[in-house]
């Protein structure tokens, strides 16, 4: 069945500091969506990619789809105590009747 | 926050009570879901319905039994349980049930089992 890994699994990085995460999947992707979790909070919804070599931004967020639309990356630029949380990747297969299927998150902590 | 709300926030029983967690959208969706959130662990999807109609489930043991009397809400019934079914149990809904639809989750229902 279709995979979605994310790395790292953790990151602590110092305020100001920017920060990447990584999510690939075993099989090509109909699109990609990005949620973020706060500690004790649930999964919030970021964006979604649709495109192959997509690239959005949110203010210091930059979401990228790959060209093969099998990977993806969200970058922060000079992380804020804010950015604190979970980063999960969801990716849904190409395939007829593929279901959305979440990354295991990666855990952001920022120093202040 | 959101326009999904869960009932109860924590809940701990006993392996052998019958309990059961609420949820209610109030975004006019047409789709919900129940997943569960263990630590170190993908979020994993157990149930999903569509205007009141099961379409998914994701070989999830007979103790957890769902029922969607309609669109708005959404019920989870929990008996037997065992203590590695102790996780956060998140709702979510969405405007369909097709996967191109970004998800909004509740605040969850932080289940412990003893």
């Amino acid at each position: 069945g279709q995979q979605v890994m994310q790395i790292p699994q953790y990151q602590h990085v110092q305020e100001g500091e920017d920060f990447t995460t990584y999510c690939n999947s075993s099989t090509t992707l109909s699109n990609i969506q990005w949620y973020k979790q706060r500690p004790g909070g649930h999964p919030v919804f970021l964006i979604q990619l649709v495109k192959s070599g997509e690239v959005k931004k949110q203010k210091r967020l930059t979401f990228q789809f790959g060209e093969a639309k099998k990977n993806s990356s969200l970058h922060i630029t000079a992380t804020q105590t804010t950015d604190v949380g979970t980063y999960f990747c969801a990716g849904r297969g190409e395939t007829s009747g593929s279901r959305l299927t979440f990354g295991e998150g990666t855990q952001l902590t920022v120093n202040p | 926050e959101t326009g999904v709300t869960q009932t109860p926030r924590h809940l701990v029983m006993g392996m052998t009570n019958k309990k059961s967690l609420k949820c209610e959208q109030h975004l006019g969706h047409n789709a919900m879901y129940w997943y569960k959130q263990s630590a170190k662990k993908p979020l994993e999807l157990m149930f999903v319905y569509s205007l009141e109609e099961r379409v998914e489930n994701n070989s999830v043991p007979s103790r957890f039994s769902p029922e969607c009397p309609n669109s708005s809400h959404l019920f989870l019934h929990l008996h037997t349980l065992q203590p590695e079914d102790s996780a956060l149990y998140l709702c979510a809904s969405s405007q369909d049930w097709n996967p191109s639809y970004e998800q909004y989750f509740g605040p969850g229902t932080r289940l412990t089992v003893t």
